[in-house]
C-alpha cells in the first residue's frame, strides 16, 4: 500500500533562514510521481512540482529546491532564504502506476505547517 | 476565472439539511476528485470520476451523493450529515491517465468550509 510520512508537524523559522520540510514515501511500485503542494491560509492547494521515479535529478526552481533520494525513500523540499509569504501547510503527495482505471489519485502526507517569522 | 472554482466557499448547515457543493474546472480535463480535509488528518481522497463515470469510492458514507454530469463540472450532495462531517471539501481536476499516458499534477479549488450543527 502506498503511503506518504510527513514527520514535522509544524515548523517556525525566521525570516531569511532556510528550510527544509521532510516527505518519506512508501510504495510497492517501481513506477510512481511524487508531489509537493503549498496550502495558503485561502485554502487551494498549489501544485509546485511533480517527479518521477525514474528522474533522481535534484531541482532547483528559485529559492525552492527538491531533493529525491530512492535509496531512502525520501523528497524533501528546501526554501531557502524564507519569506513571509512562504508562511503556508505544504503537503507532499504521492502518485503510483496506473490502476486498471487508468487512473491513480494522489495519496497525501499530513502536511507540514510552516510559520515564517518576520 | 481561476482553474477549478468550488462555490460555496463557506457552509453551514444543520443536521436534518439537504445541500449541495458545486465544483467547476476550466481546464479540459476529464478527470475530477473529491477531497476531505479534517483537522489533523491527511487529505482523504472520497470519490474519483474519470471521463464523467465514477471509478473509485473510498467506502464513503451514503450521505454523500457525488454527481458528474458532465467533465467540467462535479457535485457533491449531502444529507442527514453529521457533526464530525464538519471539514474542508476540496474539489480537484487533472488529466486522465489513459488520455496522456502520464500522471499529471491535479488543480484544486479552494474548497468549502463546511460546519455542520
Amino acid at each position: 500500500a502506498q503511503k506518504v510520512t510527513q514527520a514535522q508537524t509544524e515548523i517556525s523559522v525566521v525570516e531569511k533562514e532556510d528550510v527544509t520540510l521532510d516527505c518519506v514515501y512508501e510504495t510497492r511500485d517501481t513506477t510512481y510521481y511524487l508531489f509537493w503542494y503549498k496550502q495558503p491560509p485561502s485554502g487551494e492547494l498549489v501544485f509546485l512540482i511533480r517527479r518521477n521515479s525514474f528522474d533522481e535529478q535534484n531541482e532547483i526552481s528559485g529559492r525552492y529546491s527538491w531533493n529525491f533520494q530512492k535509496s531512502t525513500s525520501s523528497f524533501n523540499f528546501t526554501i531557502t532564504a524564507s519569506q513571509v509569504v512562504d508562511s503556508a501547510v505544504y503537503f507532499c503527495a504521492l502518485s503510483e502506476a496506473q490502476t486498471l482505471s487508468g487512473n491513480t489519485p494522489l495519496v497525501f502526507g499530513k502536511g507540514t505547517r510552516l510559520s515564517v517569522i518576520a | 476565472e481561476t482553474g477549478v472554482t468550488q462555490t460555496p466557499r463557506h457552509l453551514v448547515m444543520g443536521m436534518t439539511n439537504k445541500k449541495s457543493l458545486k465544483c467547476e474546472q476550466h481546464l479540459g480535463h476529464n478527470a475530477m476528485y473529491w477531497y476531505k480535509q479534517s483537522a489533523k488528518k491527511p487529505l482523504e481522497l472520497m470519490f474519483v470520476y474519470s471521463l464523467e463515470e465514477r471509478v473509485e469510492n473510498n467506502s464513503v458514507p451514503s450521505r454523500f451523493s457525488p454527481e458528474c454530469p458532465n467533465s467540467s463540472h462535479l457535485f457533491l450532495h449531502l444529507h442527514t450529515l453529521q457533526p464530525e462531517d464538519s471539514a474542508l471539501y476540496l474539489c480537484a481536476s487533472s488529466q486522465d491517465l489513459s488520455v496522456t499516458g502520464m500522471n499529471t499534477e491535479a488543480f484544486f479549488g479552494q474548497g468549502t468550509r463546511l460546519t455542520v450543527v
